[in-house]
């Protein structure tokens, strides 16, 4: 059974519109981040969150907007959608409070904006 | 901030042969380095971790070295098989829950 689970696996949106992706992790870690892949940049950092805090934050628009109800959910709200936010969205999640944790890594959210 | 390198971009193999998958850094402060298989349309699965006080690493198949003079981390796949067809992916942790992934590099073992 997957431990972190992310919800909905495919989500297509129109330009303009808001969307938000699900996750929820049942590692019992205390650290989740979002990243983004695409075709443009592989692999890229987007937020991390530690006890429901925000610890770093690459994402250079407001348009998103990390929520952390519970330690165990980090949801991702994106507003005002463009085509260019077409991508994977993956969640991941370590435990400690240092790097020799590596995070692990969800199913992924595939997002396509028309 | 740190900036991590990957070469190839891409890799093909003959089946049996080995590949080698190299990630440069900046950070000389870096002390955490992970290594990813992801196969087409799926999720990054872990495959080592690398610790500092650590230079060689074996997996299932695999050798990871680190040179931390150099700033270098390498993957080898020995005996490649065409199961081993996937994107392999360095991360470096850089602290403050931070991780920075190389750029990937698409491998192909052809039978």
């Amino acid at each position: 059974d997957p431990k972190i689970i992310q919800k909905p696996k495919y989500l297509v949106a129109v330009t303009g519109s808001e969307k938000i992706l699900i996750c929820e992790q049942y590692l019992g870690h205390n650290a989740m981040y979002w990243y983004r892949q695409s075709a443009k940049k592989p692999l890229e950092f987007m937020f991390s969150y530690s006890y429901q805090k925000l610890m770093d934050n690459q994402t250079a628009s407001s348009r998103f907007q990390p929520q952390s109800s519970k330690k165990n959910h980090l949801d991702l709200q994106i507003t005002a959608l463009k085509p260019d936010d077409s991508a994977t969205y993956f969640c991941a999640s370590s435990q400690g409070t240092v790097n020799n944790q590596a995070p692990l890594f969800g199913e992924g959210t595939r997002l396509s904006v028309l | 901030g740190e900036q991590v390198e990957q070469r190839p971009p891409h890799l093909s193999v003959r089946e049996g042969d080995s590949a080698v998958i190299t990630c440069t850094y900046t950070d000389p402060n870096s002390y955490y380095f992970f290594w990813y298989k992801q196969e087409p349309g799926a999720s990054l699965q872990l495959l080592m971790k690398v610790f500092s006080s650590t230079e060689i690493n074996e997996g299932q198949g695999f050798t990871v070295l680190l040179n931390k003079k150099d700033k270098r981390l390498s993957l080898n796949l020995t005996a490649a098989h065409p199961g081993d067809s996937a994107a392999y992916f360095c991360a470096v942790g850089t602290g403050n829950y931070k991780y920075v992934f190389g750029a990937g590099t698409r491998l192909k073992v052809i039978a």
